[in-house]
């Protein structure tokens, strides 16, 4: 079993739509949690960082519940320019410190269509 | 741009070959790590360093992988010969890892990549 799952996509959807994506981890011991986006041929760049009490930044809106171990990311108000691949990224506590090892899923592709 | 850059953008190599790709992180960043990703899947670490320290290192890094970062800045990761099976984009991030309560916050910004392909 993979350590971060996400269906993978690809998810069509027309601009203007709400979209959401789900992601689940498997190491409880997971103490930061992020999501990435990353264009095609690109590197992954850092959209938001994902917070127990959940977070929001302009269009879209980040959630975590630890007790089922459940990452989402909401992105509302689909404009062409969120299509992309949405990695879901997790690290894992090691010891008394943060190893800064992220853990990414598969990533989930997102094309909005005029 | 001050942000993390990586040389060379594209390999093409023979199988056998040796091949040595460079990152330099952002400035002053005390962690620097090495990822690979192939088609389809996302990165997969594979080291890092805090400073000059190679602290950890994936099982996915063989023996003929070896990475240095000799005076804490920029990284070098080296594969002596090279399979089919190595053809992917290697990336490396670079973050500030500040001490909160015992647990290291960071962020990690990655470099655009080098593409490797072994023929």
């Amino acid at each position: 079993r993979k350590e971060v799952e996400q269906d993978p996509g690809p998810f069509n959807v027309p601009e203007g739509a709400t979209v959401a994506f789900n992601c689940t981890y498997s190491n409880s011991a997971s103490q930061s949690f992020f999501w990435y986006r990353q264009d095609c041929r690109k590197e992954p760049k850092l959209l938001m960082s994902v917070y127990s009490s959940g977070n929001e930044d302009g269009r879209f809106t980040a959630q975590l519940n630890r007790a089922s171990q459940y990452i989402s990311l909401l992105i509302r108000d689909s404009k062409l320019s969120d299509s992309a691949t949405y990695l879901c990224v997790v690290n894992v506590l090691h010891g008394s410190s943060n190893t800064g090892k992220l853990i990414f899923g598969q990533g989930t592709t997102l094309q909005v269509k005029p | 741009d001050t942000g993390v850059s990586q040389d060379p953008r594209h390999k093409i190599t023979k199988r056998g070959q040796n091949v040595t790709f460079r990152c330099d992180p952002i400035s002053e960043h005390n962690r620097l790590y090495w990822y690979r990703q192939t088609l389809g899947q996302g990165p997969e670490f594979l080291t890092y360093f805090q400073n000059e320290a190679q602290l950890e290192k994936s099982r996915l890094l063989s023996d003929r992988f070896s990475a240095e970062r000799p005076k804490g800045s920029f990284s070098t990761l080296e594969i002596q010969r090279t399979e089919q099976g190595d053809s992917a984009m290697y990336l490396c991030a670079s973050s500030l890892a500040t001490n909160f309560g015992g647990l290291a916050l960071e962020t990690q910004y990655f470099g655009p990549g080098t593409r490797l392909l072994v023929l």
